[in-house]
């Protein structure tokens, strides 16, 4: 069964960095696109960031854009979100996902890991 | 960005009943609609792709239609462990966006 388990939360000051990771097992890593997702406490789920299978393509949410660096190393099937100038507004339970290939559908998520920004 | 509205926004139904969620796109999306159901504190699980067909593992009471911009996500007869949040989401274009949420309850 594909896993995702991600690390790396907690909590932090405004204007601090953070560096999430997720692994990955049970699959082909390389083969597949990823995703970070989030969701503030009691609200929605919010897209933030993808990267090709190659690492060579990358998108993010306005909302992260110039802050948040997202990467993986295929030889250590892990993904990763670098999360700097956090804010308030970035507090939230993150999670990685695959991209199904094929579908553009997000299959499989880990069970996410809570970031924090408070002074 | 596409913007992406459920309804409703709650909803409360027995065991056995049958519901229906709809969701809306700012713009064409053509099939690229997606739908999840969340459980508190848990991730969410996809159960719909590609407007209509079924994740892998997930009740065929659980069904979804619609084109273009207007969609729906259907569950024939209510069983206990269907009471969640669901959400619609696009994979048309980046960002990829999401509905609200439709909180089912418990009638």
């Amino acid at each position: 069964q594909v896993q995702l388990e991600e690390s790396g939360g907690g909590l932090v000051k405004p204007g601090g960095s953070l560096r999430l990771s997720c692994a990955a097992s049970r699959f082909t890593f390389s083969d597949y696109y990823m995703s970070w997702f989030r969701q503030a406490p009691g609200k929605g789920l919010e897209w933030v960031s993808c990267i090709s299978h190659t690492g060579q393509t990358i998108y993010y949410a306005d909302s992260v854009k110039g802050r948040f660096t997202i990467s993986r190393d295929n030889a250590k099937n892990s993904l990763f979100l670098q999360m700097n100038s956090l804010r308030d507004e970035d507090t939230a339970f993150y999670y990685c996902a695959r991209e199904s290939y094929g579908t553009r559908a997000f299959d499989y998520w880990g069970q996410g890991t809570l970031v924090t920004v408070s002074s | 960005d596409i913007q992406m509205t459920q309804s409703p926004s709650s909803l409360s139904a027995s065991v056995g009943d049958r519901v229906t969620i709809t969701c809306r796109a700012s713009q064409s999306i053509s099939r690229n609609l997606n739908w999840f159901q969340q459980k508190p504190g848990k991730a969410p699980k996809l159960l719909i792709y590609a407007v209509s067909s079924l994740q892998s593992g997930v009740p065929s009471r659980f069904s979804g239609s619609g084109s273009g911009t207007d969609f729906t996500l259907t569950i024939s007869s209510l069983q206990p462990e269907d009471f969640a949040t669901y959400y619609c989401q696009q994979s048309y274009s980046t960002p990829y966006t999401f509905g609200q949420g439709t909180k089912l309850e418990i009638k």
